[in-house]
């Protein structure tokens, strides 16, 4: 089974700190995802990355950073926490061979800004 | 671009009773198709798809969506409401060439005994 691992379930962060939200995938996926979920608002992607060192901006991008220093991790970085950060973020991973290929998303982290 | 409209954020079946979960997509081009189930503090869960071939896609749990090019929906079905459905669903779409996906905004379904 693929397994997407996301380091830490709930977090509790003040404003204006930096917050690493990391994510490990065990299936050699080149794909690598960060989704935020929000009542009524669905999924929205805020950033992917297809390859090692490289990452496209998704449709939220404005308030994060990624990084991708390896295939198997894909982390999301907060460089100042706002409240309106505060939110669910699922991590997800798929193979690269187009479209149509399943997307396995992580349990998913529940950040807090306070 | 994509989009999804998943109709109705709460629908509400009796145990026993027919699921219907509606969802209508826009795409410039051949679309593939995928309904998603979420449990309370999980992920999401792939319940089905649907890329090319055979219009009507089973999936797990009993579940399955047929797509309509001519109506450009994907509504989910299963004739049987169980109270272990109760959930979020969430339709979502990809283009031809591309990896990511556009959700709708999820219908969260209700059983009741």
């Amino acid at each position: 089974d693929v397994k997407v691992t996301q380091s830490s379930r709930y977090l509790v962060k003040r404003t204006g700190e930096k917050v690493f939200l990391e994510c490990v995938q065990d299936m050699d996926h080149e794909n690598m995802f960060w989704y935020r979920q929000d009542p009524g608002l669905g999924l929205r992607l805020i950033y992917f990355s297809y390859d090692v060192k490289m990452k496209e901006k998704g449709d939220i991008p404005e308030g994060y950073s990624v990084s991708r220093e390896k295939k198997e991790r894909f982390s999301l970085i907060l460089e100042s926490a706002s409240t309106n950060q505060t939110s669910m973020y699922l991590c997800a991973s798929s193979t690269t061979t187009g479209a149509g290929n399943t997307i396995y998303f992580g349990e998913g982290s529940w950040l807090t800004v306070v | 671009a994509q989009s999804v409209t998943q109709l109705g954020s709460h629908v509400s079946v009796s145990e026993g009773a027919l699921v219907l979960l509606r969802c209508n997509y826009s795409s410039s081009v051949p679309p593939y198709l995928f309904w998603y189930v979420q449990y309370p503090n999980q992920g999401l869960q792939l319940l089905l798809k649907y890329t090319t071939g055979a219009t009507l896609v089973k999936g797990i749990n009993g579940f399955e969506a047929e797509f309509k090019k001519s109506e450009t929906s994907f509504h989910l079905t299963k004739p049987s409401a169980h109270m272990s459905d109760a959930a979020e669903y969430f339709c979502a779409v990809s283009a031809s060439g591309y990896s990511t996906l556009t959700f709708g905004k999820g219908t969260m379904l209700l059983v009741s005994p």
